[in-house]
């Protein structure tokens, strides 16, 4: 079974600057799709971004970007220009891209709490 | 937004009684799950379905009934309330892109005294 290991259970950034928060899965598997999820005090689970496997080119979504190594099974997040409103529980998820045998499902990591320090 | 409706939000219940919560969807997805969040776990996957009548079991599935009779309702049933399973509920649907994120309704707290 696929596995999601967040190291850093708290992180802090000072505004503007820049915060990675890490992420690495256990899989067997060649082809799959990996995401960050963010999770603000009002409880709502937000998709940040998110990367297919078989895309060598690191996804980015304005501020967030991603770097994914392949071959060392990491998917780190990178917060540019930290913004108070990014004070969150941040989510890594892993999910196979064979769909059958139960595999239409996201595994969750144990998350990582981001303070924004003003 | 993802039409994703859970009731109730918010629920307290004593240990043994049953307790149903309820997930509706109006955008005819056809894969839905409930999971579970607590500190220092995550999210952990209860139950999914990926048709009417068709459901599956997910990591933590003790003392977890779903039911899906129609396309819009998976319903999460606790027949006999633990104090363990005191936690936030969240349903979640499959979206319709190739990468198939999952889109989470707003989450139910339930407490078991």
């Amino acid at each position: 079974a696929q596995t999601v290991t967040q190291s850093q259970p708290e992180m802090s950034v000072q505004e503007a600057e820049t915060v990675t928060l890490s992420c690495t899965y256990d899989t067997s598997e060649s082809d799959y799709y990996l995401f960050w999820y963010k999770q603000p005090p009002s409880r709502q689970m937000i998709l940040v971004i998110r990367q297919e496997a078989y895309k060598q080119q690191n996804a980015t979504e304005n501020r967030f970007s991603v770097n994914f190594q392949k071959a060392a099974k990491s998917f780190s997040l990178k917060i540019s220009d930290s913004q108070l409103g990014d004070a969150a529980m941040y989510f890594c998820a892993y999910r196979s891209a064979w769909t059958q045998g139960g595999s239409e499902k996201l595994v969750f990591g144990k998350g990582t709490k981001l303070t924004v320090n003003p | 937004d993802a039409g994703i409706t859970q009731s109730p939000r918010h629920k307290v219940t004593e240990t043994g009684t049953p307790v149903t919560l309820r997930c509706h969807q109006t955008e005819n997805h056809r894969y839905m799950y409930w999971y579970r969040q607590d500190p220092g776990h995550g999210l952990r996957l209860i139950h999914y379905s990926y048709g009417v009548k068709d459901t599956d079991k997910g990591e933590v599935s003790d003392g977890y009934s779903v039911s899906r009779s129609k396309t819009e309702d998976f319903l999460l049933t606790l027949e006999s309330a633990t104090s363990s399973q005191t936690s936030v509920y969240f349903c979640a649907i499959k979206g319709q892109g190739g990468t198939g994120e999952l889109f989470f309704g707003e989450g139910s707290r339930l407490t078991v005294l």
